[in-house]
């Protein structure tokens, strides 16, 4: 079955770390770039992070720029968002996408898993 | 950045009606826009891409329309299923970036 599946999320505080995972299945994983979309409660979505499949090139908004970082592992087909410098802002479900190959639209996405920062 | 504007927020219509859905880009994108499907407690789905591409799978009644910074996603009939809140998303330049979402309620 074609999939993918976040894990990582929870509740932190301000300022900590949290580090997201997105596991693959059911399609050649290097085949197709990655991202990260998220989604504050009862708002719109927001671009986060992308990544190509090889992992060479990686893109960022510039409001997590600095502070996140993604990543990949093909020979697990897992991908990483890396999470520091946590704001009350960052609040949202964050969803893993599959790009349509490189073509940078998203043609699968996870379930998505819940991210808390509060004190 | 490039800013993608819906309107309007919310359409209240009944099955079987027509919906029509715009979504205007602060700059051209060209045929680089894509719409997306959200159900509550659910993620987004591709509809349509590269602005009147339907994604697989998708029904017919979905269509897309535009180019450079207007664009338009109809629904011809309206089906149950498709109350929900509707998105638009660049892929011009970076950053991606998604619209404020349209809200298709039922009247």
């Amino acid at each position: 079955e074609v999939q993918l599946l976040e894990s990582g999320g929870g509740l932190v505080q301000p300022g900590g770390s949290l580090r997201l995972s997105c596991a693959a299945s059911g399609f050649t994983f290097s085949d197709n770039a990655m991202s990260w979309v998220r989604q504050a409660p009862g708002k719109g979505l927001e671009w986060v992070s992308g990544i190509s499949g090889s992992g060479g090139s990686t893109y960022y908004a510039d409001s997590v720029k600095g502070r996140f970082t993604i990543s990949r592992d093909n020979s697990k087909n897992t991908l990483y968002l890396q999470m520091n410098s946590l704001r009350a802002e960052d609040t949202a479900v964050y969803y893993c996408a599959k790009v349509v190959v490189v073509v940078w639209y998203f043609d699968l996405w996870g379930r998505g898993t819940l991210v808390t920062v509060s004190s | 950045d490039i800013v993608l504007t819906q309107s309007p927020d919310t359409l209240s219509l009944s099955p079987g009606e027509r919906a029509t859905l715009s979504c205007r880009a602060s700059q051209s994108v060209s045929s680089y826009l894509a719409w997306y499907q959200q159900k509550p407690g659910q993620a987004p789905r591709l509809l349509i891409y590269d602005a009147s591409k339907r994604a697989t799978g998708i029904p017919a009644r979905f269509s897309g329309s535009g180019s450079g910074t207007d664009f338009t996603l109809t629904i011809s009939s309206l089906e149950p299923e498709d109350f929900a809140v509707y998105y638009c998303q660049q892929r011009s330049n970076w950053p991606l970036t998604f619209g404020g979402g349209t809200k298709v309620e039922i009247k």
